[in-house]
C-alpha cells in the first residue's frame, strides 16, 4: 500500500532553522510535493521534487532521496507567519496518476 | 477567476439533508480533484475527472457521494441523505495535467467548503 510518515507537531524559534522530515512507502513513485497549509485555508504548494538532491526556493528549500522514501523541507529565517501545517504529498502511477497526502506537521513558530 | 473557488465556504445541514458543493477550477485546467479533510488530517482523494470525465472515483465513500463536471469546467459534489460523519472540509483542486510529467500535474487548491451535519 501506499504510505506517508511525517511529524504531528514541531516548535521552533523566530529566525531559527527548522527542518520537517517525511518518510514515505509507494509503488510507482512520481514526485513528491510540499504544501503549507494556515489553519482555515487552503493548501498551497511550496515544492516540488523527481529527482534525488536539493531544490531551493529562497527561504525555502525541499531535499529528495528515492532510494531511502525520504524528504525533508527545510525553513530558514523562521517568521512568524510560517507557523502552518505542511503537507508532504506523494504522487504515484497506479493505472493513472494518483495524489496522496501525509497527515501534516504543525509548525508552531514561537517569538 | 485567478485561482481556484468553491461555495458555499460553509454549510451547516441538518442529518438526512442534501447538499451540493460547487468548484470553478482555474481556467485551462483539465483535471480536477475532490479531497476530503478531517480536522488535524491531511486530505484524503475522493474522485477525479479529466475534462468531463471522471476517471476515478475509488476514493467516495459510500454512493450517498456523487460528483460531476459536465461540461469539463465548473464541478459539483453532491451528497445525499448527510450524515454526521460527512462532517468535514471539502476541497477542490486543479491542475494542468495528470500524466506525470512534472510541473504540469502540480495541483492548486481552492478554500474548501466547511460541512458541518447536525
Amino acid at each position: 500500500g501506499q504510505n506517508i510518515d511525517q511529524p504531528t507537531e514541531m516548535t521552533a524559534t523566530e529566525g531559527a532553522i527548522v527542518q520537517i522530515n517525511c518518510t514515505y512507502q509507494t509503488s510507482g513513485f512520481n514526485g513528491l510535493f510540499w504544501y503549507q497549509q494556515h489553519a482555515g485555508e487552503a493548501p498551497t504548494f511550496l515544492s516540488y521534487n523527481v529527482l534525488d538532491g536539493l531544490e531551493e526556493k529562497g527561504r525555502f528549500s525541499s531535499f529528495l532521496s528515492r532510494s531511502k522514501g525520504y524528504s525533508y523541507l527545510l525553513l530558514k529565517e523562521l517568521q512568524m507567519k510560517d507557523s502552518a501545517s505542511y503537507l508532504c504529498a506523494v504522487r504515484y502511477s497506479l493505472g493513472g496518476f494518483k495524489t496522496i497526502f501525509g497527515a501534516g506537521t504543525r509548525l508552531f513558530v514561537k517569538a | 477567476g485567478a485561482g481556484v473557488s468553491q461555495s458555499p465556504r460553509y454549510k451547516v445541514a441538518k442529518r438526512g439533508q442534501d447538499v451540493a458543493l460547487r468548484c470553478d477550477p482555474i481556467s485551462g485546467h483539465v483535471s480536477l480533484f475532490w479531497y476530503q479533510q478531517a480536522l488535524g488530517q491531511g486530505p484524503e482523494f475522493l474522485t477525479y475527472f479529466q475534462n468531463e470525465a471522471q476517471l476515478d472515483k475509488s476514493g467516495l465513500p459510500s454512493d450517498r457521494f456523487f460528483a460531476e463536471r459536465p461540461e469539463g469546467s465548473v464541478s459539483t459534489l453532491k451528497i445525499q441523505r448527510t450524515q454526521q460523519e460527512d462532517s468535514a472540509v471539502y476541497l477542490c483542486a486543479s491542475s494542468l495535467a495528470n500524466s506525470g510529467l512534472g510541473f504540469t500535474d502540480t495541483q492548486y487548491f481552492g478554500p474548501g467548503t466547511r460541512l458541518t451535519v447536525l
